[in-house]
């Protein structure tokens, strides 16, 4: 079983659209939870990083983390055609020398 | 501020060769962590390196090795390169605050 999982989509919605991406996962130790988008040949680019469980919002994205479901989601609201790209998540221990990414949802927003 | 370069960009190699990809980390920044990522896959955790350390490991060989330098730069070596090695590899720098990483912009490495 990997440490992480994620449905690697494609995802494809209107523009405006609400999106929804999720992550399940194995370790229960893991601490931190971080959301990347990566554009096709870029490297990855953080959007948003959680401590423990809880929700943090950044403009027009959401982050969930439900520790006792060992679920994280990433909500993107009124979304644009340049959201489009490849959603990450990754996760890591609280001494953070070790991160474990998911396979990444490809997500098209049209416009 | 200067964000994380890597060099080369691209790279031919043929199996069993060796390589050297380098990695300047955003001014500032201690902590440099390198990933493989295949084709279609998330990157995959290589080794991090803090204060000139390695501080922690993924699962890959010996023959993925590293080294970070005082300025905080850093090479990440791959001894007897497999076809499998052919990836994009991902260099990422931070301060302390390790799960705040910023990537570079990758070299694409290809063996044959």
């Amino acid at each position: 079983q990997k440490e992480v999982e994620q449905d690697p989509g494609p995802l494809s919605v209107p523009e405006g659209a609400i999106v929804s991406l999720n992550c399940t996962y194995s370790n229960s130790a893991f601490q931190y939870f971080m959301w990347y988008r990566q554009y096709s040949r870029k490297g990855p680019e953080l959007l948003m990083y959680t401590y423990s469980s809880g929700n943090k919002e950044d403009g027009r994205f959401t982050a969930q983390v439900d520790k006792s479901s060992k679920y994280i989601s990433l909500f993107i609201r009124d979304s644009q055609p340049s959201d489009s790209a490849t959603y990450l998540c990754a996760m890591s221990h609280s001494t953070g020398n070790q991160f474990y990414f998911g396979t990444g949802t490809s997500l098209t927003v049209i416009p | 501020e200067t964000g994380v370069t890597q060099s080369p960009t691209h790279l031919i190699k043929t199996r069993g060769q060796q390589v050297t990809l380098r990695c300047s980390s955003q001014s500032g920044h201690n902590t440099v962590s390198w990933y493989q990522q295949a084709l279609g896959q998330g990157p995959q955790f290589i080794f991090q390196y803090y204060r000139e350390e390695e501080n922690g490991r993924g699962n890959f060989p010996p023959r993925f090795s590293g080294l970070q330098f005082p300025n905080y730069s850093s090479e990440l070596n791959v001894n007897a390169l497999e076809l499998d090695d052919s990836a994009l590899y991902l260099c990422a720098s931070s301060l302390d605050r390790v799960y705040e990483q910023y990537f570079g912009p990758g070299t694409r490495l290809t063996v044959t």
